[in-house]
């Protein structure tokens, strides 16, 4: 069964450094979504993408966010200049948005990334 | 800012037994609601999705939509110890953003 993938499942850096997280959504999946889970807390929605360009984003996703379709897999989430804040679990997720199944998002396992 | 609002538990339940799960969501436009379960340290998995008025079901769950109310509940039938995991409801707003629910912890007792 196709299925998301992500990796690293686990980064850990120091403060102010980049940190670029990978996600393979499903191959014939068009919306590709981030999101984050702070430990102990909800799923929150940071970013939508389809066709190539960011269609929503929340109010976390400011300039320290970008993502990038660089080919036809990869989807990627890069975070510049991390803060001990930002330590999460990241999860990526992706919908075929066709059909009698629309919206249904499939999450990857994550990327716990440790910010120290 | 929109809001999904579910109790979160625990909410203990024998195994065999029904187990019912709520949700209340604020944004009165909402069409597509989903429910996920997620195990400690792993990521939401998908158990079903509803987008009109009434019960959906699948296998030993069903899904209830009730959009004059703002509410969505899940059932699970014949509970099993394994279905202890925290449940999430989650909406679509306008256009493509979701609104996840904090869960509802689940323990299924054997």
């Amino acid at each position: 069964e196709p299925e998301v993938t992500q990796t690293p499942s686990h980064q850990v850096t120091q403060m102010g450094q980049e940190v670029i997280l990978r996600c393979v959504p499903i191959s014939n999946h068009l919306y590709f979504y981030w999101y984050r889970q702070i430990l102990g807390q909800k799923v929150e929605f940071l970013v939508s993408f389809y066709n190539n360009e960011i269609s929503e984003k929340s109010e976390i996703f400011d300039d320290q966010f970008s993502v990038e379709r660089p080919d036809g897999s990869n989807f990627t989430l890069k975070i510049r200049s991390t803060k001990l804040e930002d330590s999460a679990m990241y999860f990526c997720a992706s919908t075929s948005s066709r059909g009698a199944n629309l919206y249904e998002q499939y999450f990857g396992p994550g990327t716990r990334l440790t910010v120290t | 800012q929109k809001e999904v609002e579910q109790n979160s538990g625990p909410l203990s339940v024998p195994e065999g037994a029904i187990a019912s799960l709520n949700c209340t969501y604020s944004d009165r436009v909402s069409q597509s609601f989903f429910w996920y379960r997620q195990y400690s340290g792993k990521s939401p998995e998908l158990i079903m999705s509803i987008y009109s008025n009434g019960d959906k079901e699948d296998g030993r769950f069903t899904a209830q939509l009730n959009k004059a109310s703002q509410y969505v509940s899940l059932l699970i039938r014949d509970s099993q110890p394994s279905d202890s995991a925290t449940y999430l409801c989650a909406v679509k707003g306008n256009f493509n953003k979701f609104y996840f629910g904090s869960g509802t912890k689940l323990n299924v007792k054997p």
